[in-house]
């Protein structure tokens, strides 16, 4: 079974710009959660998508958005971006999001903004 | 709320010596606590997870896990330590109170010493 894929793995932006970063779950899982990964702030929670329903989210101001569609596929969505921005961001999905659940990640998309 | 405290962001083994990675929960509900490992460049591989079945969960790699309730801790070990290990250790602990959200520490960096 094929795992979480993070399109795309890497990605310059400038500030100001916008980018959106994909994830496609594991085959049968229903909720998507997204990670900020940053040296100074570590793992923190963007948002969790169940359903293709926002269920949990993060604080993160409101550039920040997702979604998740039909197929379990979700997006992310960074609206002018700003140099602190720049982190990895990882994907992790999980088979019915219930109590104790374990979450895989993805690979990450590492962004960089100049 | 919870939240874990990995007590230690670096630690350093010699190859063979045993590995301890601290990790203590906050929590009025037993929680539900993992152990992840991330590898440079790459995403959060599971490790291990407890979920009340028994409190000294083994996993892969050869390592395992003990959770005491009365310490609030899940503290990570090894017997021998290998090169290979050499990584991030993240615990998590999600929980009752909120529905599939992890929350993760802050980290550990294993260095193992040949």
């Amino acid at each position: 079974k094929a795992g979480v894929t993070q399109t795309p793995r890497y990605l310059i932006k400038t500030r100001g710009q916008q980018v959106t970063l994909s994830c496609s779950p594991i085959s049968g899982h229903r909720s998507v959660s997204w990670y900020q990964q940053t040296p100074g702030q570590g793992l923190q929670f963007l948002f969790e998508y169940f359903s293709e329903t926002q269920r949990n989210k993060g604080n993160f101001p409101g550039r920040f958005s997702g979604r998740q569609f039909s197929n379990s596929r979700s997006e992310m969505n960074v609206s002018t971006l700003e140099l602190g921005d720049s982190a990895l961001y990882l994907c992790a999905s999980s088979f019915l999001a219930g109590l104790g659940d374990e979450q895989y990640f993805g690979p990450g998309t590492r962004l960089t903004v100049t | 709320a919870q939240s874990v405290t990995q007590l230690g962001s670096h630690v350093s083994v010699s190859e063979g010596a045993l590995v301890l990675l601290r990790c203590n929960y906050s929590s009025s509900v037993p929680p539900y606590l993992f152990w992840y490992v991330q590898y440079p460049n790459q995403g959060l591989q599971l490790l291990l997870k407890y979920t009340s079945a028994a409190t000294l969960v083994k996993g892969i790699n050869g390592f395992e896990a003990e959770f005491k309730k009365s310490e609030t801790s899940f503290h990570l070990t090894k017997p021998s330590a290998h090169m290979r290990d050499a990584a991030e250790y993240f615990c998590a602990v999600s929980g009752p109170n909120t529905g599939n959200q992890f929350y993760f520490g802050t980290g550990t960096s294993l260095t193992v010493i040949p």
